[in-house]
């Protein structure tokens, strides 16, 4: 099965600076990598996603880059803001049609736990 | 627009009784499933579920039972608590599997003494 692994586990970046969290997969078949953003008591939440055939997908101050060469993928977040606090998890699965009962599901990373200083 | 609606938010348990968790989601959504989340683990698949009627094992299914009766909703069952069940259980729903992104719900906080 998928593993994906997930560093660093806690960043810490001056508000203004550049966050980099970076991912790695094993299953060379996984073409999808999405973000999740999950703040304090809520659920996580979708932030932005990637398909193999695309290298990098920008998103105002967030940005996600794959190298399938080297089976990773990693979020940049750009003049971050207090409110850029939060756990972040990587994922990945397979695209598969949505006809396709199979069990292509998400494999989470263990997540990131970026802070904000001001 | 409601997303996924988890109920209870909050439960306290003792050992071996047996509660029932509800998942809600109003998308029409197919896929359905139950995660636990626990200090430096991530998220892990309990079970989910393809369809109605249908439900599958995911990484850690033991002590846990699931239902999906109706599309719009997915139980998960404690029959007999431990305290290595001490989580937080997040639901979440998809259009189908692989290139959608999941809707999650915000949470059950289980505690079990």
């Amino acid at each position: 099965g998928e593993n994906v692994e997930q560093h660093p586990s806690t960043l810490s970046v001056q508000e203004g600076d550049s966050a980099v969290i970076k991912c790695t997969y094993s299953d060379s078949a996984s073409n999808y990598f999405p973000w999740y953003k999950q703040e304090l008591g809520k659920g996580p939440q979708l932030i932005i996603d990637i398909r193999s055939n695309v290298g990098e997908k920008k998103d105002q101050r967030i940005a996600v880059t794959l190298n399938k060469t080297a089976k990773h993928f990693s979020l940049h977040i750009t003049e971050t803001q207090p409110e850029d606090s939060a756990v972040y998890f990587c994922a990945a699965s397979r695209l598969v049609p949505i006809s396709n009962f199979g069990n292509e599901k998400l494999t989470f990373g263990t997540g990131t736990r970026l802070t904000i200083i001001p | 627009n409601a997303g996924v609606t988890q109920t209870p938010k909050f439960r306290v348990l003792k050992t071996g009784q047996s509660m029932t968790l509800l998942c809600a989601q109003d998308m029409n959504h197919e896929y359905m499933y139950w995660y636990r989340q626990d200090p430096g683990m991530g998220l892990r698949l309990i079970h989910y579920s393809v369809g109605e009627g249908t439900t599958a094992k995911g990484e850690v299914p033991d002590g846990y039972n699931v239902s999906r009766l109706k599309k719009q909703n997915f139980l998960l069952g404690l029959e007999s608590a431990a305290p290595s069940q001490t989580s937080v259980y997040f639901c979440a729903s998809s259009p189908g599997t692989g290139g959608y992104g999941y809707t999650f719900g915000s949470g059950t906080r289980l505690t079990v003494v």
